[in-house]
Parts: structure tokens; sequence; C-alpha cells
């Protein structure tokens, strides 16, 4: 079945740790992103690709670093530097970055500090 | 800047009950495009409906129907004879047209907590 696979489901990061959380897409698409949900709120955009070998920064890139060295692949590292990482985060996926396309998201990965 | 407002937190109804979630947006824009996603328990969001600024019909799938009216920069959602199967988190979304290659921002809402009691 074509998706967006985020791995792992739920995620420990100890002080002073870099985290790396995987999204895998079979859906042939441009354009892939990157969310985090905190409770009660909305989605807030964290970085962006168009394209491989491209990716733009979102509203609140700092302390995350992504690569998009393959169409299909889009990791997401947590550094050390993001202060407040315990969140939900949520990658998708888009034909294209056009504005109308819709986004496809897979099923998150639950990210806490121990 | 662009905006989205979903006034309502949390909805409770009980089940046959019909409901409506309420979106507000905002956007300096004349071309734009209008989004609802539904978040399951599972986490994952799924794309329910898309919307373009100059399409101002009404849509129905099923039970769920949409309602578009730019006098008042709404876009609201119904669902007619609700089941325990719509207990979700809903998020209504906004795009401004980014045109050319450029990329069109996705502006989410908070969310409207939908409990659909049997």
């Amino acid at each position: 079945d074509g998706g967006i696979t985020q791995s792992p489901k739920y995620l420990f990061r100890k002080e002073g740790q870099n985290v790396t959380l995987s999204c895998e897409q079979n859906l042939n698409h441009d354009a892939m992103y990157w969310y985090r949900q905190d409770p009660g709120q909305g989605l807030r955009l964290i970085y962006y690709s168009q394209i491989v070998n491209d990716f733009q920064k979102g509203d609140i890139a700092e302390g995350y670093s992504v690569s998009r060295e393959k169409k299909e692949s889009f990791p997401l590292t947590v550094t050390s530097a993001q202060k407040n990482p315990t969140a939900f985060y949520l990658c998708a996926s888009s034909m294209s970055a056009y504005s109308n396309q819709p986004q496809h998201f897979g099923d998150g990965t639950r990210l806490s500090i121990l | 800047a662009q905006k989205v407002t979903q006034a309502q937190t949390e909805i409770s109804v009980v089940e046959k009950e019909d409901v409506t979630l309420d979106c507000v947006y905002e956007t300096r824009d004349t071309t734009y495009y209008l989004f609802w996603y539904k978040q399951p328990p599972s986490g994952e969001l799924v794309f329910l409906i898309r919307r373009n600024s100059f399409d101002e019909q009404n849509e129905i799938s099923g039970r769920y129907s949409w309602n578009f009216q730019k006098s008042t920069s709404s876009f609201n959602f119904t669902i007619t004879a609700s089941q325990v199967v719509d207990s979700a988190v809903y998020f209504c979304a906004l795009s401004e047209f980014s045109g050319g290659t450029s990329y069109g921002k996705l502006t989410f809402g908070q969310g409207t907590i939908l409990t659909v009691h049997p």
C-alpha cells in the first residue's frame, strides 16, 4: 500500500542527546514536510523540502535539522539545542509544494524527555 | 499574515445528532485554498476536502457537508447524524496561492475535539 511510514512510534531522549525521526514515503511525492503538534495546538511547520537535495526552514526550525538525499526519505534530527522537544511529530508529503496540493500524513512519532 | 481560527475547542454530542464545526480564516490574497483534516486517536491526519477561493459551491459527501462563505471568511463543516467513529480532532487549514514554484504555506487552526457519545 502507498503511504508514509514514520518510525519509531515512541522515542525517548536523554539530556544532551540528538535523536533522529525517520520518515519514508512510497507515494512518489516531490514535497515533504515536518510538523510539530503540542497539546491543544495546531500543527507548526518545522522544515519542508520541495525536491531532493533541497529543504527550507519553516516557522520553528531552531534546534532541528533535516536532510533530503533521497526522494522517498526525509529524516528529522532533534538536536540538544531544542530545549523543549516533548511533542508529537508528524511527517507529510504532497505531489508538489504548490499551495493547492493536499498533504498526506504519517502516523506520527511521540517524543519525550527522560 | 494568514490566520485560521477554530473557536470551538471541544464539542460533545450524542450519536445521531448533527454537529457543525466552525472555521474562520484571514488572508490578504484573493486566491487561496482551504482544507479540512481529521485526526483520529491513531494520530495521522486524514485529508477530507480542499476548496479553492473561486469555488463557493457547497459540497456534500455522504454525511459530511461543507459551507464556504467568502463574505464571512468562513468554511464550516457539518456532520449529519453523527456516529461514534466520527470522534476525532478536526483541523481547518489555509494555503495561500504560491504561484510559480514557490511553496504555498499551510496554516492550521487549533483544532476542534469532537466526541460523539453512544
